[in-house]
């Protein structure tokens, strides 16, 4: 079984503050998305990486996907009340159609 | 549609009572899977369909849990004398492509079991 592990599990920060949020796993994955959940609501996907050593950024938010596929982080800069949600991570198996999850950081940015 | 509609968004059932989700994909979305997400964890996948096939149900806890999708389209996923265990988020998700690593997910169903 694949395992995606985040870490922290949760992290409460003050507004303006940084933070990274990690993914890790001992499997290599095709691909990862970084998914961020509002309650009450689905996961809406954030971005995708593909290719080992990748870095994209969505404004505010840096990923990065590992030169072994393995890992992947997140890092918000100037974090905002907005950003506030539980952000959750998926690699797709080689092969495989399903998505396994990390288990979730939920992020409390505080104005 | 939009996006991804799943329905009821709330359901509760008395235990042992059969339930049945509904997922309607964004239009013309080949992939459609199930996942199911409890309280405080990561979405689990339980199954996956082609069009009408379903290629994957691999992820499905029991064979009381039963999904179909005949027309390719629509998605129902059935539950057979529910258990409080089967309480959760059910999500939907479909993908354009055959090759689905980018999935949209749908609202949920949050079922809860009496």
């Amino acid at each position: 079984t694949q395992l995606l592990e985040q870490s922290p599990q949760f992290l409460s920060i003050q507004e303006g503050e940084n933070l990274t949020v990690y993914c890790n796993s001992s499997s290599v994955f095709s691909s990862l998305q970084w998914y961020r959940q509002e309650p009450g609501e689905g996961p809406v996907l954030l971005v995708t990486v593909v290719t080992g050593g990748e870095v994209k950024k969505l404004k505010r938010l840096t990923f990065q996907f590992g030169d072994a596929r393995k890992d992947s982080s997140l890092h918000i800069t100037a974090a905002q009340p907005g950003d506030t949600g539980l952000y959750l991570c998926a690699g797709d198996n080689q092969g495989a159609q399903k998505l396994v999850f990390g288990q979730g950081t939920r992020l409390t940015i505080n104005p | 549609g939009a996006g991804v509609s799943q329905s009821p968004r709330y359901k509760v059932a008395k235990r042992g009572q059969d339930v049945a989700l509904r997922c309607d994909p964004i239009s013309g979305h080949v992939s459609l899977f199930w996942y199911q997400q409890a309280l405080g964890q990561g979405p689990e996948f339980l199954t996956y369909f082609q069009n009408e096939a379903q290629l994957d149900k691999s992820g499905l806890p029991s064979d009381r849990f039963f999904a179909e999708r005949p027309e390719g389209s629509v998605s129902t996923l059935k539950i057979q004398r529910t258990q409080q265990e089967d309480s959760a988020v059910y999500l939907c998700a479909s993908s354009q492509l055959t090759v689905s690593y980018e999935q949209y997910f749908g609202p949920g169903t949050r079922l809860t079991v009496t």
